[in-house]
């Protein structure tokens, strides 16, 4: 069936870098974008950013400019999310999500908590 | 980033219908509509509706949605226990070219 699986949960240092990981299964990796969305605590969604798995293109949310990177390894079917500088306020859930026209399928969530 | 408008929360009693409302502009709703995504607690979220008004395979003919100008709205028939849940509206706003998510809507079945 289609799933995306992402990376466990882990707990960063202020400062510190993150990456978290989305592998696709159950259908053409190339043929629809990945979107990142976070979600903090008792809050909404927020959109990060989406990547073009087939030509390796990104789109980031202005406010995630120079601090998220989107990449991807077509040979695992699996997209990246790289975050520097996390600060407490990036404690959240996130997500990847794919999408054709419409976010149709999501990941179980990866739980980051940045803590000193 | 500007956001879409949601109602925080909405209260309807079970069986009866519970309609939600999403406003946007016209960069975004008004432009290709909104999609509503349903969230249960610490559960991922799950595509109830396209932009387009269409149900994805496997989702219930009690949801519905709609849109009139740069607001789209969801309407859920019939309503049982099991959707008392959070709401979410998404679009694509073509101005900031970004997607945009509504502040969520939380629907109590009374």
């Amino acid at each position: 069936q289609v799933q995306l699986v992402q990376s466990g949960a882990g707990v960063k240092k202020p400062g510190a870098s993150m990456k978290v990981s989305c592998k696709a299964s159950g259908y053409t990796f190339t043929a629809y974008y990945i979107h990142w969305v976070r979600q903090a605590p008792g809050q909404g969604l927020e959109w990060m950013g989406w990547i073009n798995p087939k030509s390796g293109a990104t789109k980031y949310a202005q406010k995630f400019q120079g601090r998220v990177t989107l990449t991807r390894d077509t040979s695992i079917s699996t997209v990246f999310m790289e975050m520097t500088r996390l600060t407490s306020d990036d404690t959240a859930l996130y997500y990847c999500a794919r999408e054709i026209f419409d976010m149709d399928v999501w990941g179980q969530g990866t739980t980051v908590t940045v803590s000193s | 980033q500007a956001g879409l408008t949601q109602p925080p929360s909405v209260s309807e009693g079970l069986r009866q219908i519970a309609t939600l409302t999403c406003t946007g502009n016209n960069n975004n709703v008004g432009d290709q509509g909104a999609a509503w995504l349903q969230q249960h607690q610490g559960h991922p979220p799950k595509l109830l509706s396209y932009r387009n008004n269409n149900r994805p395979s496997g989702i219930s003919e009690r949801f519905s949605a709609s849109r009139s100008g740069n607001t789209a709205s969801l309407t859920i028939t019939g309503l049982q226990p099991e959707d008392e849940t959070d709401y979410y509206c998404s679009a694509w706003d073509s101005s900031l070219s970004a997607w945009v998510f509504g502040g969520g809507t939380k629907l109590t079945v009374l």
